[in-house]
């Protein structure tokens, strides 16, 4: 079946140091993205890439980066300069072309905790 | 700015009633589109229903159905004929057009309770 497999689902990070957050689909979908939830909020734009080796920042961009070599793949690094970064983070893809009325296809999330 | 409100926390229903979820937006832009995620205690948020800005007619899905009142820049949500599984968080959220980036935003959720 098709979806979208984010990994790990837990993760724990320490201070000071970069963890990555791996995110791949294979539903052939051109973008996909990365949002941030925190308890009781709704979700907030980190990256949002529309094709492979182009990516935008969103709303919470700082302290992140991510990469898109492959279309399949959209990895998230949390970087030592996120001084918040306890949170749950949901990857969503959606195809781009005539297909406007469709919402995103999301990941089971990782939940980062600081320790 | 675009933005999504969502004003009810938490809003409760009895089994096999039906219930409407608010919200209201705010955008410049002409076109737009609103949309409905569901998302239960695992985490993963799961797409229920679209409504584009355009579109004459309210959009409608299974047990969902979008009452869109465009002046008003409302996009509530029915459930129809609650169930107990349909207990979880409720998004509403808005993706504009080229000016907007097509990025898509949330609103802060509703959590729904079903008793039995």
């Amino acid at each position: 079946d098709g979806g979208i497999t984010q990994s790990p689902k837990y993760l724990f990070r320490k201070e000071g140091q970069n963890v990555t957050l791996s995110c791949e689909q294979n539903l052939n979908h051109d973008a996909m993205y990365w949002y941030r939830q925190d308890p009781g909020q709704g979700l907030r734009l980190i990256y949002y890439s529309q094709i492979v080796n182009d990516f935008q920042k969103g709303d919470i961009a700082e302290g992140y980066s991510v990469s898109r070599e492959k279309k399949e793949s959209f990895p998230l690094t949390v970087t030592s300069a996120q001084k918040n970064p306890t949170a749950f983070y949901l990857c969503a893809s959606r195809p781009l072309m005539g297909q406007g009325r469709v919402g995103y296809t999301f990941g089971s999330g990782t939940r980062l905790t600081v320790v | 700015a675009q933005k999504i409100t969502q004003t009810q926390p938490g809003m409760f229903v009895q089994e096999k009633e039906a219930v409407t979820l608010d919200c209201t937006y705010d955008t410049s832009d002409q076109s737009y589109g609103l949309f409905w995620y569901k998302q239960p205690s695992s985490g993963e948020m799961i797409f229920l229903i679209y409504q584009g800005s355009y579109d004459e007619q309210n959009a409608t899905e299974g047990r969902y159905s979008l009452n869109f009142q465009k002046a008003r820049k409302s996009a509530n949500l029915v459930i129809s004929a609650s169930q107990l599984g349909d207990s979880a968080m409720y998004f509403c959220a808005m993706r504009e057009g080229p000016n907007g980036g097509f990025k898509t935003i949330f609103g802060a959720g509703t959590r729904l309770f079903v008793k039995a």
